[in-house]
C-alpha cells in the first residue's frame, strides 16, 4: 500500500539554526514529490516540489529539500530558522500512475523559538 | 489572482441532518480535489476530478456522500446522512493540471456533527 510517513509530530528549534523536518514514502514508481505548509487560521500553501532533475530543489520562504531515491525519502530543510516558520507541514507524494493520486503525511509542527 | 473560494467556513449539524459544501476553484484549473482534514491528521482524499469527470473516488463513502463538478467549475460536496465521525475540515483544492502540478487550496469548511 501507498504511504507517507512523517515520523516527528513536533520538531523544535531555535531561531538561526538549520530545520530539517523528515518525509519518507512508500510509493511504487517515481512520485513528484511536494511540501505543504499550514500557517493558524491559514489554509494549505504549496512550498516546493520535485519532479526530476537536480535531487536538491528551492522553493518559497528559503525552505529547500533534498530527494533521496535509495532511501525514499524527501525531508525539508532551512539553513537559518525563524520564529515566523513555525507552523504545520505535510509531505505529500503523488502517483505518476493513472489518476496522480496525492497521498499527505499526517504533518510535523515545527516550533521556532526565539 | 483570485484563489480557491469555499463556502460555508463553518456548519455545525446533528447526525443524520444533511450537509453540502461548495467551492469555486481557480479560474482555468482543469483538476479539483475535495479533502477531509481530522483533527491531528493529514488530508485524506476523497474525491478528484478532471474537469467534470471523477478520476478517483476510491476514498468516499459512496452510502453518504457525493460529489458533483458541474459544467467542469464549482463543485459540490454533500454528506446525507452525516454521523459523528464526519466532523472535520473539508477542503477543496485545484491544480491547473492533474501530475506534477501543485495544489492550490481553499480556506476549508470546518464541519461538526453533534
Amino acid at each position: 500500500a501507498q504511504s507517507v510517513a512523517q515520523p516527528e509530530d513536533q520538531v523544535n528549534v531555535a531561531e538561526g539554526n538549520p530545520l530539517t523536518v523528515k518525509c519518507t514514502y512508500s510509493v511504487s514508481g517515481n512520485p513528484y514529490l511536494f511540501w505543504y505548509v499550514q500557517y493558524p487560521n491559514r489554509g494549505l500553501q504549496f512550498l516546493l516540489k520535485y519532479i526530476t532533475g537536480d535531487n536538491l530543489v528551492k522553493g518559497s520562504y528559503g525552505f529547500e529539500a533534498e530527494f533521496n531515491k535509495s532511501q525514499t525519502s524527501f525531508h525539508l530543510k532551512k539553513p537559518s530558522a525563524l520564529v515566523s516558520d513555525s507552523a504545520l507541514y505535510f509531505c505529500a507524494v503523488r502517483d505518476r500512475g493513472g489518476g496522480f493520486k496525492t497521498i499527505f503525511g499526517a504533518g510535523t509542527r515545527l516550533f521556532v523559538k526565539a | 489572482e483570485a484563489g480557491v473560494a469555499q463556502s460555508p467556513r463553518y456548519k455545525i449539524i446533528e447526525k443524520r441532518q444533511s450537509v453540502a459544501f461548495w467551492c469555486n476553484p481557480i479560474s482555468g484549473h482543469a483538476t479539483l480535489y475535495w479533502y477531509q482534514q481530522i483533527l491531528g491528521q493529514g488530508p485524506k482524499l476523497l474525491i478528484q476530478f478532471q474537469n467534470n469527470g471523477v478520476v478517483d473516488d476510491s476514498q468516499l463513502p459512496k452510502d453518504r456522500f457525493s460529489a458533483e463538478r458541474l459544467k467542469g467549475v464549482d463543485s459540490t460536496l454533500k454528506i446525507q446522512p452525516a454521523k459523528l465521525e464526519d466532523s472535520a475540515v473539508y477542503l477543496c483544492a485545484s491544480s491547473l493540471d492533474g501530475g506534477s502540478y501543485e495544489q492550490y487550496f481553499g480556506p476549508g469548511t470546518r464541519l461538526t456533527v453533534t
